[in-house]
């Protein structure tokens, strides 16, 4: 499985964007990138994925290199809500497990 | 809105006692997994279930540790005797294989074994 690295911790100014970095250098080419956060006692919560194009949504957007060799989640406006450790995980889109790293621990402050 | 259920939310047990830990995964979802949660270990993946067949449960320890699905509705994990180190908080999520693979993950059980 390719492996991830992210920082340990960020912080961001509540109103700014934060932007998560994640480095996947032994990405294969059938392999997603997928983020995931989890708000302290819950479950982990699904934010995005994608395979080489940027993807946004309601929540955030995905800037994936054109190597694909990183990625970075752009929440455009943070809030203290979205204080939360964060995931980056590859895998393959069908099968394979997710393996959850130790992640990045976004403070949010006001 | 649809989620995945998790059953108890909260159990204190003394080692030696068995414990059973039940999830109610999201009606038509085909994949379930178990996951442990520890400050130290982080997010660990326990077993992996594909319409309710055991894929991967490398990661569970095996004299102690059982998963099953006895049905599409109920996947249970169960650990016999329990020990102090199993203390943990414990996820269930469940996802749709053939979709984009994205996981609902249920609140957990918090384990703590005295």
């Amino acid at each position: 499985d390719a492996k991830t690295t992210q920082p340990p911790s960020m912080d961001c100014a509540e109103g700014r964007a934060a932007n998560l970095p994640c480095n996947h250098s032994t990405i294969s080419g059938n392999e997603y990138v997928y983020w995931y956060r989890q708000i302290h006692s819950q479950g982990p919560q699904y934010i995005i994925h994608g395979l080489k194009n940027n993807e946004t949504n309601e929540m955030a957007s995905l800037i994936i290199t054109e190597d694909r060799k990183s990625s970075t989640l752009i929440l455009p406006h943070a809030t203290l809500r979205d204080t939360a450790v964060y995931y980056c995980i590859v895998k393959r889109n069908y099968g394979q497990n997710f393996v959850f790293g130790p992640g990045t621990r976004l403070s949010v402050l006001p | 809105d649809a989620r995945v259920t998790q059953t108890p939310r909260h159990k204190v047990t003394e080692m030696g006692q068995e414990v059973t830990m039940r999830c109610q995964p999201i009606l038509g979802h085909n994949t379930v997994f178990w996951y442990r949660q520890t400050m130290m270990q982080g997010l660990e993946l326990l077993a992996y279930f594909r319409n309710r067949a055991p894929l991967d449960d490398s990661g569970m320890p095996k004299d102690r540790f059982s998963a099953e699905m006895p049905d599409a509705t109920l996947a249970t994990l169960k650990i016999q005797p329990s020990e102090p180190r199993d203390s943990a908080v414990y996820f269930c999520a469940s996802g749709l294989v053939q979709t984009n693979g994205e996981l609902f993950f249920g609140e957990g059980s918090r384990l703590t074994v005295l």
